[in-house]
């Protein structure tokens, strides 16, 4: 299975600000999503982050709030913008599987919290 | 209705039970099934795999899928306090963009020692 690290592991943010979130896999992999799960709550998919091009985003989910970048095959970022209290959750970030391609491996996930 | 149906719980069970776990689905076309287990502030992690109908058995583990039912099943034999955790299910199409996972609520699960 690939490894996945995500930075920062948390972070308290002031409201109208925004934060950049980091997601390394360790081997290439084809693709990579970011989801958020709110407390108590089930995994969202938020968008699958495409290697050069731009991402794609899920219903209810926006590029402006939302951006993501994929510059490589075993990198992404996913900025969460203008936060809200509302915005507070983990956000984690997934690849598809080197060997098992029709599963998910996550990364430990970014705890989240908007003042 | 959502597409995953899973009991939310909480269950609390004593050390050495069996623990049943399930989800059901409307989506037809679901052809693979993943149990994920997600300890508290972390992320989750892949714990049986599954595709179509059938039974998969992985140590304290077994997968059960009845796709005629639209139905899913984990059992914990010998239950642990380790096993003490979230457990989520998960389902997809297939390959493309049916690769994308539908998830279960997620059912949290206490093993007492």
């Amino acid at each position: 299975s690939a490894v996945i690290s995500q930075k920062p592991s948390r972070d308290i943010c002031q409201r109208g600000t925004s934060l950049t979130i980091q997601c390394q896999v360790d081997s290439q992999v084809t693709m990579m999503f970011w989801y958020r799960q709110q407390p108590g709550q089930s995994l969202t998919l938020i968008a699958t982050a495409n290697q050069g091009s731009e991402a794609t985003y899920e219903s209810g989910f926006v590029i402006d709030k939302f951006p993501i970048s994929r510059p490589n095959l075993t990198f992404s970022t996913l900025t969460v913008s203008n936060m809200s209290p509302e915005d507070s959750s983990i956000y984690l970030c997934s690849a598809i599987g080197l060997v098992l391609k029709e599963t998910q491996y996550f990364g430990p996930g970014t705890r989240l919290l908007v003042l | 209705q959502k597409e995953v149906e899973q009991d939310p719980g909480p269950l609390s069970v004593p050390e050495g039970a069996i623990v049943s776990l399930n989800c059901t689905y409307s989506n037809s076309a679901f052809q693979y099934f993943m149990w994920y287990r997600q300890y508290s502030r972390k992320g989750p992690e892949l714990l049986m795999y599954t595709y179509s109908s059938g039974n998969k058995e992985d140590g304290r583990f077994t997968a059960q899928v009845d796709k005629s039912s639209k139905y899913i099943s984990l059992f914990i034999r010998d239950s642990q306090p380790s096993d003490s955790a979230t457990y989520l299910c998960a389902m997809s199409a297939g390959y493309g963009s049916a690769r994308q996972l539908t998830f279960g609520s997620g059912t949290q699960l206490t093993v007492l020692p």
